[in-house]
């Protein structure tokens, strides 16, 4: 299914590093989500944007900072980031305010 | 009390056995109801939505209580197939835009 797809699927970097995640949808939806997926833990809501605009900023550390560019394309730029950051990354999209969402196969951070 | 509280399993079935799910949400206001599965390091993958009258497809059938705020997934004759872990994901309105709380999931095992 290619309806979400993010890059890189697999990411290592180092604290100092600075890496940008990239999630890109074909559903032709106007909401695009970013997740935290952190091990034995549900997923936890990082960041929304609906119609390019950002509605919701779920006490993210500032080290990491979204852009949706486009109703199509989101990112998320990293920079400094510390151990406990490595995780699952999901990006997801979804076409209403009520609908299901659907999700990228996500990124898998580690962070040395 | 969790946002979305579901039993964590995990629930070791044989191979053609019926099992259940419970979920419990604590916010009034939801309006959208979903069941999603996770495979292991994968994606949720959105597996049906969960309607007021109850809804059916194949060999799953959701149920929704919206007094007890309870919502309950059944698994007929699982396949092995089946194994996954499964999300209770419930939307809390908040700022005209789709919050959805993910359930921490409940692991199923089938075995032959």
């Amino acid at each position: 299914e290619t309806g979400v797809t993010q890059t890189p699927r697999h990411l290592v970097m180092g604290m100092t590093n600075k890496k940008s995640l990239k999630c890109e949808q074909h559903l032709g939806h106007n909401a695009m989500y970013w997740y935290k997926q952190s091990a034995k833990k549900p997923l936890e809501l990082m960041f929304v944007y609906s119609l390019e605009e950002r509605v919701e900023n779920n006490s993210v550390p500032s080290r990491f900072s979204p852009e949706c560019p486009n109703s199509s394309h989101l990112f998320l730029h990293l920079h400094t980031l510390q151990p406990e950051d490595s995780a699952l990354y999901l990006c997801a999209s979804s076409r209403d305010r009520v609908g299901p969402q659907h999700f990228g196969d996500g990124t898998r951070l580690s962070i040395l | 009390r969790k946002e979305v509280e579901q039993d964590p399993g995990p629930f070791n079935v044989p191979e053609g056995a019926t099992v259940a799910f419970n979920c419990t949400y604590s916010n009034s206001a939801s309006q959208s109801f979903f069941w999603y599965r996770q495979d292991c390091r994968k994606e949720p993958k959105l597996l049906m939505s969960v309607y007021s009258s109850g809804n059916e497809d194949g060999r799953f059938t959701a149920q929704l209580n919206r007094a007890s705020q309870y919502i309950s997934l059944l698994i007929r004759d699982s396949k092995l197939s089946d194994s996954a872990t499964y999300l209770c994901v419930v939307n809390f309105p908040t700022g005209g835009y789709n919050k959805l709380i993910f359930g921490a999931g409940t692991r199923l095992a089938v075995h032959p």
